[in-house]
């Protein structure tokens, strides 16, 4: 079993429509993380959730909106996206508080939104 | 100015050569390092810590470098298969070792 999974793996959808991307993590860590990458950028911290409360939101537009019902999983739903929300979605997982504290990343979600 | 930079590349090598590229960062307190691989189209796995003393991995040697702030990623004998994006990471206390990401170097090795 991989340590961190990630479904859908790809997901299109309308502007219009609501979908949701789901993460969980079996290493035990206790933060676990939103990035988004778009081409030729740097990963983007979207969310940040340790020990279930959310302790970053770097200025990410209501249409993302997490969840992080329990340490092992985290949820981003997504509702009426516009076309520059196209990128991957990246989920990670890490011991968070402690130095040199690796990121385990779940192998994301490639999203177009059309 | 950026708080962690990577010359976004593409380095075009040999197969059997060695090549090296470095990362600045800004925050003179960031105390952890890492170097990562991205292969195209899959997620970030750790390649190695970069500690202070410099470090080997096999082919992979990392340094740091605190006075000019940066640090660096040699690889030997370059292998098709290190064909990759790899990206920079810097953490420190102050943020809570939040990790601060470069937007990686692109590294294609040629046969």
């Amino acid at each position: 079993e991989t340590g961190v999974t990630q479904t859908p793996r790809h997901l299109v959808m309308g502007m219009t429509n609501k979908k949701s991307l789901k993460c969980e993590q079996h290493l035990g860590h206790n933060a676990m993380y939103w990035y988004k990458q778009s081409a030729k950028k740097p990963l983007e911290l979207m969310f940040v959730y340790n020990f279930k409360e959310q302790t970053e939101n770097n200025s990410v537009p209501s249409r993302f909106s997490p969840e992080c019902p329990n340490s092992s999983h985290l949820f981003l739903h997504l509702h009426t996206l516009q076309p520059e929300d196209s990128a991957l979605y990246l989920c990670a997982s890490s011991q968070e508080g402690a130095a040199g504290n690796e990121a385990f990343f779940g192998q994301g979600t490639r999203l177009t939104v059309v | 100015r950026k708080e962690v930079e990577q010359d976004p590349g593409p380095f075009n090598v040999p197969e059997g050569a060695t090549v090296a590229f470095n990362c600045t960062y800004s925050n003179s307190a960031s105390q952890s390092f890492f170097w990562y691989r991205q292969d195209c189209r899959k997620e970030p796995k750790l390649l190695m810590s970069v500690y202070s003393s410099g470090n080997e991995d096999g082919r992979f040697t990392a340094q740091l470098n605190r006075a000019s702030q940066y640090i660096s990623l040699l690889i030997r004998d370059s292998k098709l298969s290190d064909s990759a994006t790899y990206l920079c990471v810097v953490t420190s206390y102050y943020s809570n070792y939040q990790l601060i990401w470069g937007a990686g170097t692109k590294l294609i090795i040629k046969p």
